[in-house]
């Protein structure tokens, strides 16, 4: 079974400050996507990468595909409170996508 | 397009009761997913269809959970009989095609509470 870590857990930030989270395996994956999710509502694509070492930007947001396919980092420059929600990393290989358990963010103003 | 639309958002019963929820994909979605997802254990999945047909229900807790898509707008899963620890809350997505890293559209879940 396919596995991915997610750290921290909770990450409680100041608006204007950079973060960093965390997405692991011992798996390769295929490709990786992170999610983002809202109180009361479905998970929300935001990237998909591909490509060992591939870096993806998304405004604010900037995605790392690690070189052996098994890791990914989301850095965020200066978080907003609409930054606000739960991050989930998620890997395809041979198997639907595995879901990690998350990063629960809080921006606050 | 409405997006993926699940019913009903929340569903309070009794232990030992049925419980059905339903979900309709986006239309021209080819596959249909349904995942649970709780604090505990993250969103896990429970099974997955291809052009309505059952492609992995591996990850279906035990026989009390049952899954169907008739056609291509339409699945339900069951719970008969219901348990407190299946408190959860359940999310039905779609896909495009069946290749693995397409975008997965997911609907805004159903929180079910079993007393």
């Amino acid at each position: 079974t396919q596995l991915l870590e997610q750290s921290p857990q909770f990450l409680s930030i100041q608006e204007g400050e950079n973060l960093t989270v965390y997405c692991n395996s011992s798996s390769v994956f295929s490709s990786l996507q992170w999610y983002r999710q809202e109180p009361g509502e479905g998970p929300v694509l935001l990237v998909t990468v591909v490509t060992g070492g591939e870096v993806k930007k998304l405004k604010r947001l900037t995605f790392q595909f690690g070189d052996a396919r098994k890791d990914s980092s989301l850095h965020i420059t200066a978080a907003q409170p609409g930054d606000t929600g739960l991050y989930l990393c998620a890997g395809s290989g041979n198997t639907p996508l595995v879901f990690g358990k998350g990063t629960r963010l809080s921006v606050i103003a | 397009d409405a997006g993926v639309i699940q019913s009903p958002r929340h569903e309070v019963t009794e232990m030992g009761q049925e419980v059905t929820l339903r979900c309709k994909p986006i239309s021209g979605h080819n596959s249909l997913f349904w995942y649970r997802q709780t604090m505990m254990r993250g969103l896990e999945l429970l099974i997955y269809f291809n052009n309505n047909v059952p492609i992995d229900d591996s990850g279906m807790p035990e026989d009390r959970f049952s899954a169907k898509m008739p056609n291509a707008s339409f699945s339900t899963l069951k719970i008969q009989p219901s348990e407190p620890r299946d408190s959860a809350v359940y999310f039905c997505a779609s896909r495009q095609g069946a290749i693995l890293n397409e975008k997965l559209f997911f609907g805004s879940g159903t929180q079910l509470s079993v007393l």
